[in-house]
C-alpha cells in the first residue's frame, strides 16, 4: 500500500525551461510535505517543504504547491539547470492512527538537457 | 559540523550469511531512522530509534533489527541474507523526529550486494 506515490518514474527537460514534478498522498491525516534532491552515490537532501495550512511556498528557483482537496503536491524548477538532474523524493509525514509517519514516494528522475 | 556517516560504503555478501550497518548521525541528534531504496521502491522505512530506544518501526520482517547506543550511534543488522535484500541502505538523522516535522539529514548509504 504506497501511500505516497510519485507516477513519473523520469522526466526530461530543457534546460531554461520549467521542471514540474507531481506528488500524489492517500492520507488526509498528512500534514506536513517535504521534497528531496538525491544525486548518485549520495544521500537525499532536504530541498523544500510546505505545512498543510498553506497552499505554496517559494524558494528561489524552487516552489512547491499543495492541493490539500485533491491531495498533491507538486515541485516547479524555473529555470531548470543541468545541475538539477537528480532523482526527486516527495516526503509526507504527520499523525497516523496514533504512529508518527515519514513516508517517501518513489522518486522521479529528472533529467535536465543542456 | 560533520554529516551522518555510514560505514562501510559497499559490501557484498552471501546468501545466509548476517550483515550489520553503522551509523553515526550528526552530533547533538538523537533521532536515527533507517531507509532502504531499491529501483523502483523509493526509500521504504525501517525503522527509527530515539533515546536507545525503537520508537518507530516499518513493515520489514524480523530479519532486519537495529539498535542504538547511548552516544545516538546506530546499527542495523540484517540475518539470513536473501538476494532480494541487495538494496542501498540509507540512515538519517534529526534532532528530535517524531512530529516536529524535522528535515532529515541523510547519510551517503551502504550499498549491500547479496549473491
Amino acid at each position: 500500500d504506497q501511500q505516497v506515490k510519485q507516477n513519473s518514474p523520469s522526466l526530461s527537460v530543457q534546460e531554461g525551461r520549467i521542471s514540474i514534478l507531481n506528488c500524489d498522498y492517500t492520507n488526509s491525516m498528512f500534514d506536513y510535505f517535504l521534497w528531496y534532491k538525491k544525486y548518485p552515490a549520495e544521500g537525499p537532501t532536504f530541498l523544500i517543504s510546505i505545512s498543510s495550512i498553506k497552499d505554496k511556498n517559494e524558494d528561489g528557483r524552487f516552489t512547491v504547491f499543495l492541493n490539500k482537496s485533491a491531495k498533491h503536491l507538486s515541485l516547479h524548477i524555473v529555470p531548470s539547470q543541468p545541475g538539477d538532474s537528480a532523482v526527486y523524493f516527495c516526503a509526507a509525514s504527520g499523525q497516523v492512527s496514533g504512529t508518527y509517519k515519514y513516508i517517501f514516494g518513489t522518486g522521479t528522475r529528472l533529467k535536465v538537457l543542456a | 559540523k560533520a554529516g551522518v556517516t555510514q560505514t562501510p560504503r559497499y559490501l557484498i555478501k552471501t546468501r545466509g550469511q548476517q550483515v550489520t550497518l553503522s551509523c553515526s548521525p550528526i552530533s547533538g541528534h538523537r533521532s536515527v531512522s533507517w531507509y532502504q531504496q531499491t529501483p523502483g521502491q523509493g526509500l521504504q522505512f525501517l525503522f527509527e530509534y530515539f533515546s536507545e530506544t525503537q520508537r518507530n518501526k516499518g513493515n520489514f520482517p524480523g530479519r532486519f533489527s537495529g539498535r542504538q547506543f547511548s552516544n545516538s550511534r546506530s546499527e542495523m543488522n540484517v540475518s539470513t541474507l536473501e538476494l532480494g535484500d541487495s538494496a542501498l541502505y540509507l540512515c538519517a538523522s534529526s534532532l528530535a523526529g517524531n512530529n516536529n516535522h524535522e528535515k532529515l539529514f541523510f547519510g551517503s548509504g551502504t550499498q549491500l550486494s547479496v549473491l
